[in-house]
Order: C-alpha cells, then structure tokens, then sequence
C-alpha cells in the first residue's frame, strides 16, 4: 500500500530565507508526483507535477526535484514571502489504480515579515 | 473559464437529513472525483468517475452516491447525514491522457458540518 509523508507537518521561517519541503512514498513505482498549495479555507491548487522520467520541474521561485529510487520529493522555495504562507501537500498516484490520487498530510508554512 | 466549481459552500445538517453536493467543471473533463479532507487525515476519495455515466468507490465510499448523469456535472449524495460526515468535501477533475501528465484540478471545497 502506497504511504505518502511529509515532514515537517508545520514550519514557520522568516521572510527572505530559503526553503526546503520534503515529501516521501514508500512505492517507488509512480508515473508522477504533483505538489498543490492549499489556502486556509481554500480548494487545491496544482503548483508542479513532475513526471517519473524527470528530475525537477520548476516555476518562478519553485523547484520540484524527484528521486524514485529513494522515494523522495523536495519542493524547493527561494527567497521566500509572507505570500507563500499555505500548507503544501504532495500526491502521487496509486501504483494499483493511477486513476486515484494519494496524498500526504501537508506542511503548514508560515513565513512572517 | 470557471474551472471546477461546487455548490453549496456551507451547510450544516441535523443527524439524518439527506443532501446532495453539486460540482461542475467547463473544462471537457473525462475524470472527476469527489474527496473530503479531514485534520491529521489528509484528503481521502470518496467516489471518482472516468466517463459520464460511470461511477466508482473510493477509499471511503460508505454512506455517499454519487451520480454522472451529464459529463461536466458529479453529484455527491448523503442520504441519511451521520456527524462522521462533517468534513470539508472537495471536488476535483482532470482531462484524459497519458498517466505520465495528468493533473487534478480542485473546487474550493464544501464545508458540512452534521450536528
């Protein structure tokens, strides 16, 4: 059975500083993983899906970077904002039915001025 | 474009009552899916679809139908509410293609509270 983690559950950082989120799955066999930022009280919204033949996707400040040998994915934030306040959650699809979605418990980030 | 949207975005019911949840997407979508996110247990799927007219159970079906009677709509039914099901509901589609690059795209969530 596919098991998404992430850690740390919370973290709270000053504006300025760079980041690291880390998200793991212990079947490596995924065709994808896609990172999602979720606003308090908000739906989720798609920040990058990586495919399995790739090693990092990035937008803007972003960089998403994928190891399935190890079962690992970090989502890199530079020069963060109070702005990217959120909790991010990973997901990947279920190795027995890739039509369904599992999903880590999210990191709360808060980043103060 | 609207995206995927769900209506209502509050409701709270007494122990019993029946309800149904509304989500709809203008993208062509081929898969939509019903999830309820609650605390330290993340997002769980209740019931998906891959087609109009085609319904299948989640992790946690029990107690919730779901109908795809026209392609850009998916219903999510409680027929008899219990408080297990106060949770915030999402719903969620993504078109049809290759497994290596599909991605869901999410409402902004129903909020139910059963009292």
């Amino acid at each position: 059975k596919q098991e998404v983690t992430q850690i740390p559950a919370a973290l709270s950082v000053p504006e300025g500083e760079n980041l690291v989120l880390n998200c793991s799955f212990t079947d490596s066999a995924i065709y994808n993983l896609q990172w999602f930022r979720q606003d308090p009280g908000k739906g989720l919204t798609s920040l990058l899906l990586i495919q399995s033949s790739q090693r990092e996707q990035t937008s803007g400040r972003l960089n998403a970077s994928l190891d399935k040998s190890s079962g690992r994915s970090t989502l890199y934030i530079a020069a963060s904002q109070p702005g990217d306040s959120a909790t991010y959650l990973c997901a990947v699809p279920s190795p027995y039915n890739t039509d369904k979605l599992i999903f880590g418990t999210g990191t709360r980030l808060q980043v103060f001025p | 474009n609207a995206g995927v949207t769900q209506t209502p975005k509050f409701r709270v019911l007494k122990t019993g009552q029946s309800m149904t949840l509304l989500c709809a997407q203008d993208m062509n979508h081929e898969y939509m899916y019903w999830y309820r996110q609650d605390p330290g247990m993340g997002l769980r799927l209740i019931h998906y679809s891959v087609g109009e007219g085609t319904t299948a159970k989640g992790e946690v079906p029990d107690g919730y139908n779901v109908s795809r009677l026209k392609k850009q709509n998916f219903l999510l039914g409680l027929e008899s509410a219990a408080p297990s099901q106060t949770s915030v509901y999402f719903c969620a589609s993504s078109p049809l293609g290759d497994y290596f690059s599909y991605e869901q795209y999410f409402g902004p969530g129903t909020r139910l509270t059963v009292t």
